[in-house]
């Protein structure tokens, strides 16, 4: 069984920090994608990334795939009150048909 | 182009009953699958279901069953509702490209099972 864990479970800081949040397996995965959930919606897609090493960022986030495509983080930069959501990493193995997805960060900025 | 939809958008039935969700799928994309997201929880695969015929399953019991339409639309069937079945329910679409499982979700239907 493939599992993902994400950490930290829940983050709160303040408007201008910096924060990382991880995700972690022991299983490797063809593609991962960060999703952003709001209460009651469904995910967002964010990035998708399929390349050992890569790095993609997306305004204020960035996006780090491990070498082992065991592994991601998301990073982001001067965190601002819009970026308050649900965090979700979900795993993929080609043809494999479904997606495993982590619990998630819950991120809170405060103003 | 038109994004995942999903109906209802909420629901409560009540213990023993039938239920059934749609799911209409984002233009251009031949596969959809379903996700079970309890309070709390990161979403938990139900099925998936490529050219009509479901495409690989997770771990959930024969009472939860779908179907895919030749317009790629969904639906998600459950019999027999137990208290644990509330949750919210959600639609992913994707195109299927070689190492990508890219998946765009719909805005989910709440299930509250009483």
């Amino acid at each position: 069984t493939q599992l993902l864990e994400q950490s930290p479970q829940f983050l709160s800081i303040q408007e201008g920090e910096n924060l990382t949040v991880y995700c972690n397996s022991s299983s490797v995965f063809s593609s991962l994608q960060w999703y952003r959930q709001e209460p009651g919606e469904g995910p967002v897609l964010l990035v998708t990334v399929v390349t050992g090493g890569e790095v993609k960022k997306l305004k204020r986030l960035t996006f780090q795939f491990g070498d082992a495509r065991k592994d991601s983080s998301l990073h982001i930069t001067a965190a601002q009150p819009g970026d308050t959501g649900l965090y979700l990493c979900a795993g993929a193995n080609t043809n494999a048909g479904k997606s495993t997805f982590g619990d998630g960060t819950t991120l809170t900025v405060k103003p | 182009e038109t994004g995942v939809t999903q109906s209802p958008t909420h629901l409560i039935k009540t213990r023993g009953q039938q239920v059934t969700l749609r799911c209409s799928s984002q233009s251009g994309h031949n596969t959809v699958s379903w996700y079970q997201q309890a309070l709390g929880q990161g979403p938990q695969f139900i099925f998936q279901y490529y050219r009509e015929e479901e495409n690989g399953r997770g771990n959930f019991p024969p009472r939860f069953s779908g179907l895919q339409f030749p317009n790629y639309s969904s639906e998600l069937n459950v019999n027999a509702l137990e208290l644990d079945d509330s949750a919210l329910y959600l639609c992913a679409s994707s195109r299927r490209l070689a190492g990508y499982n890219e998946q765009f979700f719909g805005p989910g239907t709440r299930l509250t099972v009483l």
